[in-house]
């Protein structure tokens, strides 16, 4: 059975501060590692796919590293704002590029302003 | 980027009854759509893959004649739940393969049944 946990569950961050957080995944037959950022009433939205091992990618403020050897991945927000409260889900995809996703249960961000 | 949609985003149903839920690619084709199913403070879990023109591959412990999944054409797959329970009351959310790359999905907002 393929786990995907996601560490912590919530998170209350105080604005402006940064926080990161942990997706960790089988280390063996890897093939992609999504973040999705999930609003309320919204649909999940696609924030970083990665495949290779030491990958790190940004998105504004947003970044997140990548180690398949050991199977985890962090999310780093740094100077954190209040619309960056959200579910954040990491999603495991192993074998191929057609298999199925693996989400995690998410990490539930809340900014306080 | 690309946009899928679902409809209805809730739904209140006897118990008996069965519902559709429709979900729809906007902007692009999808020839692969899948559909999740998630408990309240519980992650997304995949109920079934939906390949247009084809049968559905449900997962184990999903009950496909329950859960009946039709993908008629590139842009909309249908998910009906027949004979409803309240148990079945849950947030039911769709996914559609764009194809391309690593096969980025795009989610639907979701539908929140509720069976009474």
């Amino acid at each position: 059975i393929l786990n995907v946990e996601q560490s912590p569950q919530s998170l209350h961050v105080q604005e402006g501060d940064s926080t990161n957080f942990t997706c960790s995944f089988p280390s063996s037959n890897f093939y992609a590692l999504h973040w999705y950022r999930w609003e309320t009433a919204k649909s999940p939205e696609a924030l970083f796919v990665m495949t290779l091992n030491g990958d790190e990618k940004k998105k504004g403020r947003i970044s997140a590293t990548l180690n398949t050897k050991e199977g985890y991945s962090y999310l780093y927000i740094k100077g954190s704002q209040p619309e960056d409260s959200a579910t954040y889900l990491c999603a495991f995809r192993g074998y191929s590029s057609a298999s199925k996703i693996i989400f995690g249960s998410g990490t539930r961000l809340s900014i306080r302003p | 980027g690309a946009v899928v949609s679902q409809h209805p985003s809730w739904v209140i149903c006897k118990s008996g009854t069965s519902v559709k839920i429709e979900c729809r690619s906007l902007d692009f084709q999808a020839t692969t759509m899948f559909w999740y199913r998630q408990f309240p403070k519980q992650s997304l879990m995949l109920m079934a893959t939906s390949n247009e023109g084809s049968k559905a591959t449900y997962e184990q412990g999903v009950e496909k004649d329950k859960f009946l999944i039709n993908h008629a054409s590139l842009t909309l797959s249908t998910l009906t739940v027949t004979s409803a329970h309240p148990e079945d009351s849950s947030f039911y959310i769709c996914s559609a393969l764009s194809g391309t790359g690593v096969h980025e999905q795009y989610f639907g907002p979701g539908t929140r049944l509720t069976v009474t």
